[in-house]
């Protein structure tokens, strides 16, 4: 069965300090993967995404994400984090087309001066 | 594009009471999706359409739950008879033909607490 994990429930970090959020995915076959982050109170948005090609995918907002195939894992990166950075972020896996979407739990940043 | 919108944002109300959902998706998309977010069970997959018709109902929670996409533009999620453990933030997505790596769209979430 499909599945993600994403390991850290909550992570706290310093303003300007770098960034890493674990994704790990339980797929046969290649993934679509995503991330997506939640502000409170807001629906989900993309931050980006990897389907095939380069595995460094650069996205909004100065994030990057790195596929590992032998790791089964998308970690998402961030060299300096703003303070605005702060919310929740999730990890997908879009099998079947991108019709199915499992997401992870979720992990939610905390962003300290 | 005013992106996916969902309606009523809150909605409160009693247990046994009937609950309707709204949602209408980024014009030209052909699947829309509804899911449901707890803390305890974090973002499920309800349902979703393609094309106005059904294609997975799987993770409906039971027969309480339906959901019709009678247009292009628009769907419905109901809750008849509602009970405090639905209550969640449900949000509808949209997503365009465009090959499995085209991402879903999210409305801004209906917050729905039953008393």
């Amino acid at each position: 069965a499909q599945s993600v994990t994403q390991p850290d429930i909550h992570i706290t970090v310093s303003e300007g300090a770098s960034l890493e959020l674990r994704c790990n995915y339980s797929y046969g076959a290649t993934p679509y993967l995503f991330w997506y982050v939640q502000s409170p109170g807001q629906g989900l948005q993309l931050l980006l995404k990897y389907f095939s090609g380069d595995t460094l995918v650069q996205g909004i907002k100065g994030f990057e994400a790195e596929f590992k195939r032998s790791q089964s894992s998308f970690n998402l990166r961030k060299p300096s984090v703003h303070w605005s950075d702060a919310a929740e972020y999730f990890c997908a896996v879009g099998v079947l087309l991108g019709n199915q979407f499992y997401f992870g739990t979720g992990t939610s940043l905390t962003v300290i001066p | 594009d005013a992106g996916v919108i969902q309606s009523p944002r809150h909605e409160v109300t009693e247990m046994g009471q009937e609950v309707t959902l709204r949602c209408k998706p980024i014009s030209g998309h052909d699947y829309l999706f509804w899911y449901r977010q707890t803390m305890m069970r974090g973002l499920e997959l309800l349902i979703y359409f393609n094309n106005n018709v059904p294609i997975d109902d799987s993770g409906m929670p039971e027969d309480r739950f339906s959901a019709k996409m009678p247009n292009a533009s628009f769907s419905t999620l109901k809750i008849q008879p509602s009970e405090p453990r639905d209550s969640a933030v449900y949000f509808c997505a949209s997503r365009g033909t465009s090959g499995g790596e085209g991402e879903q769209f999210f409305g801004p979430g209906t917050r729905l607490t039953v008393l």
